[in-house]
């Protein structure tokens, strides 16, 4: 079965600072989802990916799908405080219509 | 904009009671699930629904059971809820064409005690 593993698995930066979370996955990817939680939320979508070499932007994050669409990276420019909470990544099992599979998230926290 | 509504955000049982949970999605996404999410353990899926009436088991079944009489309406169900069911539950839709992009509820934070 396909497993995600996020990493780190907890943040803390800077307010103004970069950062970046990883996904990387056992099985190539069909399609990679990335999603925000607010603690005790539900989950925010952000985006998807499904194509090697994708890359993505909303606002300040981006989100990439390296060639072999195994592994993503999400990187937030210049992080504010309300970029803070958990991000998780989820992961198409086969050519999509299936559940998804998640990573366990990783907690970013941005302090002043 | 896709909107995925649960019944209730925050619900306290007893131990042995009978618990629906709803879940109303606006978009006629063929595709339903429920998953719980738990501290370390991340996120578990439950149970889904492809179309109506029907349904599939996910990884952790046991002690739940779900109805889905319409498309836009998916229902989880404790039968006789217990300590260990104490969690948040996600509801989540997806169309069943692309792009499958995946949507979640708000949660419902369940205590059982």
């Amino acid at each position: 079965s396909q497993e995600l593993e996020q990493s780190p698995q907890s943040l803390i930066v800077q307010e103004g600072k970069n950062l970046t979370i990883n996904c990387t996955s056992s099985k190539t990817l069909y399609g990679l989802y990335w999603y925000k939680q607010k603690y005790g939320e539900g989950l925010i979508f952000l985006m998807m990916l499904q194509k090697g070499g994708e890359e993505k932007s909303h606002e300040k994050i981006t989100a990439k799908l390296d060639e072999k669409k195994q592994q993503s990276s999400l990187h937030i420019t210049a992080s504010q405080p309300s970029h803070a909470g958990i991000y998780l990544c989820g992961a198409d099992p086969n050519s999509g219509n299936t559940p998804l599979v998640f990573g366990k998230g990783t907690r970013l926290s941005v302090i002043a | 904009d896709v909107k995925v509504t649960q019944s209730s955000r925050y619900l306290v049982k007893r131990t042995g009671e009978k618990v629906f949970l709803e879940c109303v999605q606006d978009m006629d996404h063929e595709n339903m699930f429920w998953y719980r999410q738990d501290p370390g353990l991340g996120l578990r899926l439950i149970y889904f629904s492809y179309d109506v009436k029907m349904k599939e088991k996910g990884d952790i079944p046991e002690g739940y059971s779900v109805s889905r009489e319409k498309k836009e309406r998916f229902s989880l169900i404790l039968e006789s809820a217990s300590t260990n069911q104490t969690s948040m539950y996600l509801c989540a839709s997806r169309p069943g064409r692309t792009p499958y992009e995946q949507y979640f509820g708000p949660g419902t934070r369940l205590t059982v005690t």
